[in-house]
């Protein structure tokens, strides 16, 4: 059974910083890889979609690596702003259509 | 920019109830799926639909849960007979494709169900 585990469960930074966040799945047979954005109480946006045959994806300040082999993917956030401030989730889709969510990291990003 | 509708925003029962929660996928999307997220929890996966029929559903998708495509628009939720344990946000999403690979997951903003 797929396991997704975000590391770290939290975290705080000042404004200006650069970042990563970390995702680690335990079955590495998975189409694609998706980040997502969730702000409190709202839906899932979804910030990158990286297909399994794709070693990177970026997006403006984000951008998304995927060690498929090894399980790993990793989001970076260039130069943070207060308006990042959210949780970010990552999601693997190991069964055909099956989304298998982490349970995400939460993000302050303080002015 | 298309996006996923889902209402209610927020939905109060009473245990026992029937609750029917409905989604408006985007348009030209061919697959839907309904997930939810209890409080402080992963978001899980409940059931994924393509053709008019379940394509996949999880341990969770019991026989209290329903899923139907009445009209070319709509795709809804059914509970027949609300737990406690129902309490969550239930999210909507679909995708433009049938295919693993490309498969990118677009969520509506969800409805709060509240079992009391």
């Amino acid at each position: 059974k797929q396991e997704v585990t975000q590391i770290p469960a939290a975290l705080s930074v000042p404004e200006g910083e650069n970042l990563v966040l970390n995702c680690s799945f335990t079955d590495s047979a998975i189409y694609n890889l998706q980040w997502f954005r969730q702000d409190p109480g709202k839906g899932l946006t979804s910030l990158l979609l990286i297909q399994s045959s794709q070693r990177e994806q970026t997006s403006g300040r984000l951008n998304a690596s995927l060690d498929k082999s090894s399980g790993r993917s990793t989001l970076y956030i260039a130069a943070s702003q207060p308006g990042d401030s959210a949780t970010y989730l990552c999601a693997v889709t190991s069964g055909y259509s099956t989304l298998t969510f982490g349970k995400g990291t939460m993000l302050l990003v303080s002015p | 920019e298309p996006e996923v509708t889902q209402t209610p925003s927020h939905q109060v029962t009473q245990m026992g109830q029937e609750v029917i929660l409905r989604c408006v996928p985007i348009s030209n999307h061919l697959y839907f799926y309904w997930y939810r997220q209890i409080l402080g929890q992963k978001v899980e996966f409940l059931v994924s639909f393509y053709n008019n029929e379940i394509s996949e559903k999880s341990e969770i998708f019991d026989d209290q849960f329903s899923v139907e495509r009445p009209d070319g628009s709509n795709f809804t939720l059914k509970i027949r007979s609300t737990k406690l344990e129902d309490s969550a946000m239930y999210f909507c999403a679909s995708s433009p494709t049938a295919s693993g690979s490309y498969n990118e997951q677009f969520f509506g903003p969800g409805t709060r169900l509240t079992v009391l």
